[in-house]
């Protein structure tokens, strides 16, 4: 299947700090990108839409202010959780579907913040 | 009524039995179905892919999806302790849509 990185895998800051979280698609070119946070047993929360070129769209209920994104080109997305405390302790998943053909979604590894 | 229901278990099989995962949803402009495999920590994996209605078969797994029933099925063959995963079901009315999720179902297959 197609490859999609996370980076960092995990990561550790102290609140009141930013955090980058980036997402590649490997092999192939994504105009959209999807991003999740999940906590422990739960399912997947998708919190925005990622689009190349334009501004990201975000689900209800979601900070547009503390989760910025940037979709600056056509293989890569940024996730930037301004301010981060303790409660955006989670796990930040990215996808990407591949256009053309099957569209399949592939999932990134996912990238564990925890701030202190 | 959610979207996409599933049961979210556990399910708990021995070694080498039949294991039955299913999903019903609600919104008929779903097309695109697909079950993924989350092992603790890890992103969810792509298994199985299907569009519209019918069969799929890969290997131990076979996925069916009945559009007139909004019923859609995994079913794993012979199942062995490394599938013991969370097995979550994802549906889309277009390619490049969002994906709606059910709860996830967690497996276990004990030796």
């Amino acid at each position: 299947g197609a490859v999609v990185s996370q980076h960092p895998s995990w990561v550790i800051c102290k609140s009141g700090t930013s955090v980058k979280i980036e997402c590649r698609s490997l092999d192939f070119q994504a105009t959209t990108m999807f991003w999740y946070r999940q906590f422990p047993k739960q399912s997947l929360m998708l919190m925005a839409t990622s689009n190349e070129g334009s501004k990201a769209t975000y689900e209800q209920g979601v900070e547009k202010d503390k989760f910025l994104i940037n979709h600056a080109s056509l293989t890569l997305s940024t996730l930037t959780v301004t301010s981060a405390h303790p409660e955006d302790s989670s796990f930040y998943i990215c996808s990407a579907p591949r256009q053309g053909g099957r569209n399949e979604q592939f999932f990134g590894p996912g990238t564990r913040l925890t701030v202190l | 009524q959610k979207e996409v229901e599933q049961d979210p278990g556990p399910l708990s099989v021995p070694e080498g039995a039949i294991v039955s995962l299913n999903c019903t949803y609600s919104n008929s402009a779903f097309q695109y179905f697909m079950w993924y495999r989350q092992y603790s920590r890890k992103g969810p994996e792509l298994l199985m892919y299907t569009y519209s209605s019918g069969n799929k078969e890969d290997g131990r797994f076979t996925a069916q999806v009945d559009k007139s029933s909004k019923y859609i099925s995994l079913f794993i063959r012979d199942s062995q302790p490394s599938d013991s995963a969370t097995y979550l079901c994802a549906m889309s009315s277009g390619g490049s849509e969002k994906l709606v999720f059910g709860k996830g179902m967690k497996l276990t297959v004990n030796p």
